[in-house]
């Protein structure tokens, strides 16, 4: 167990819908990173936050949009989804955010767009 | 710009024997490299961290390294066990859209059979 919660596990929604994807760190972490998986394409980084500020961003599309609480939790907001944007999508967490942290990941939440 | 680059091919070895997975990076000098495990369906797991003035770093039966000037890491696993089967991704910070990401390679599936 990496400590990071994410939920909901299973997500299934239909074209045009929205939905949020939720995070909670690990215990101590102030970074929290979100990534989209599919089979074709990787591990996609889309955002990072530290304490709250959006610190790097990835080729996040505009119609999704993350933030972080002061509580350190995250969500993961997507819009208007599309067919395409199923997908396995990952929370990461880490302790700050230097260039030689490691991540702590999620177990991932599977969104299917019907 | 950057890419990260794995052998897409999957790697069949035999108990006992020595995994070499091979990650290429262009046109980037990432300071540090960090190497991952994933299983099918949950997030990737932190294997080891090298630095660039790191030639190589082991840890029991893993060993990486890290040539900055073929822009190439090496990672291998002695011994390999089939427990060792699993996707192996290598990742690295590089700038992104905004601030340093930690992008990741797609990833080299190895399968170790007994």
């Amino acid at each position: 167990d990496s400590g990071v919660t994410q939920t909901p596990k299973h997500l299934i929604t239909a074209t045009g819908q929205r939905v949020t994807l939720r995070c909670s760190p690990r215990s101590g972490d102030l970074s929290v990173y979100w990534y989209q998986q599919s089979l074709d394409q990787g591990l996609q980084f889309l955002i990072q936050y530290y304490n709250g500020e959006e610190r790097a961003k990835g080729n996040i599309l505009e119609r999704f949009s993350a933030q972080q609480f002061p509580d350190l939790h995250s969500e993961l907001n997507l819009s208007s989804l599309e067919l395409g944007d199923s997908a396995l999508y990952f929370c990461a967490s880490s302790v700050g955010q230097a260039t030689n942290e490691k991540l702590f990941f999620g177990s991932g939440t599977q969104l299917s767009v019907l | 710009s950057q890419k990260i680059e794995q052998n897409s091919e999957a790697l069949n070895i035999q108990e006992g024997k020595t995994a070499t997975l091979t990650c290429n990076y262009t046109n980037y000098s990432p300071a540090y490299l960090q190497w991952y495990r994933q299983d099918p369906g949950r997030g990737p797991v932190f294997l080891l961290l090298i630095r660039e003035n790191e030639k190589e770093k082991r840890k029991e039966r893993l060993k990486v390294t890290f040539d900055t000037t073929l822009k190439q890491s090496l990672f291998h696993i002695t011994a390999s066990q089939p427990a060792d089967s699993a996707t192996y991704l290598c990742a690295l910070r590089t700038p992104g859209n905004s601030g340093y990401a930690l992008n990741f390679g797609k990833g080299t599936s190895l399968l170790v059979t007994p």
